[in-house]
């Protein structure tokens, strides 16, 4: 069954706002992932958080993490109009050596506005 | 110099017809997956192969059957399409032996956009 739910499920901001994203998940992870799809193309690995961290930082991006409410949130900070695309957060589950899997979320599509 | 590529990027064909979808990377990578991805955007995983072994089979009809000849190229084969097979496939791969640090995440292909009619 379906891991990760984003919401919204879309999002339209004028350039330079902010555009957070949240996910919310239902069984214990090993760590969460966040990435961006661009339209007609593979999903580009943005963010990993593990599940004994709170937040991380990567650029504009900030990425929180409550493992007690298993939900993530994903800020990008002063938007451009390149961050058009799609965020799909990532649950990692398996712990065996080669049995790891990501199961993804539903996705936001988030829309910059010049 | 792409890392993940798959072929072909399209692929338009009839109901009942057999076809494969081929997947390479260079990134040394022994762990390779195949996801489908829905018209709702809904990413799944439907195989994993790590070191040619079939490690991850979720449920999946048996008209489609992976292969892979080495670490570096898993292939997905699509016998008897149906017109819910329509759908865009994802290749991606992970782990290079040795190093943990660098394990966890997925570098996906381009994907193949597969329209069954």
């Amino acid at each position: 069954s379906q891991q990760g739910e984003e919401d919204p499920q879309a999002l339209s901001i004028q350039e330079g706002e902010n555009a957070t994203m949240n996910c919310s998940y239902k069984t214990s992870i090993n760590n969460l992932q966040w990435y961006r799809q661009n339209s007609g193309r593979g999903l580009v690995h943005l963010i990993l958080i593990r599940s004994n961290e709170r937040e991380k930082h990567s650029g504009r991006l900030r990425v929180t993490l409550d493992t007690s409410k298993k939900s993530s949130s994903l800020l990008i900070t002063a938007s451009r109009a390149a961050d058009t695309a799609s965020y799909f957060c990532a649950t990692r589950s398996g712990g065996g050596f080669g049995n790891e899997k990501l199961t993804f979320g539903t996705g936001t599509r988030l829309t910059i506005i010049p | 110099d792409t890392a993940v590529s798959q072929t072909p990027k399209y692929l338009v064909t009839q109901m009942g017809n057999d076809k494969s979808i081929k997947c390479e990377q260079n990134l040394g990578h022994d762990t390779m997956y195949w996801y489908k991805q829905d018209s709702k955007k809904f990413l799944k995983i439907m195989f994993s192969y790590n070191n040619k072994e079939l490690i991850i089979n979720e449920t999946v009809p048996n008209r489609f059957s992976p292969k892979s000849p080495d670490k570096a190229h898993l292939n997905l084969h699509i016998n008897s399409l149906e017109l819910g097979d329509s759908a865009v496939y994802f290749c991606a791969s992970s782990r290079v032996p040795g190093q943990p640090a660098t394990n966890e995440k997925l570098f996906f292909g381009s994907g193949t956009q597969l329209s069954v009619l």
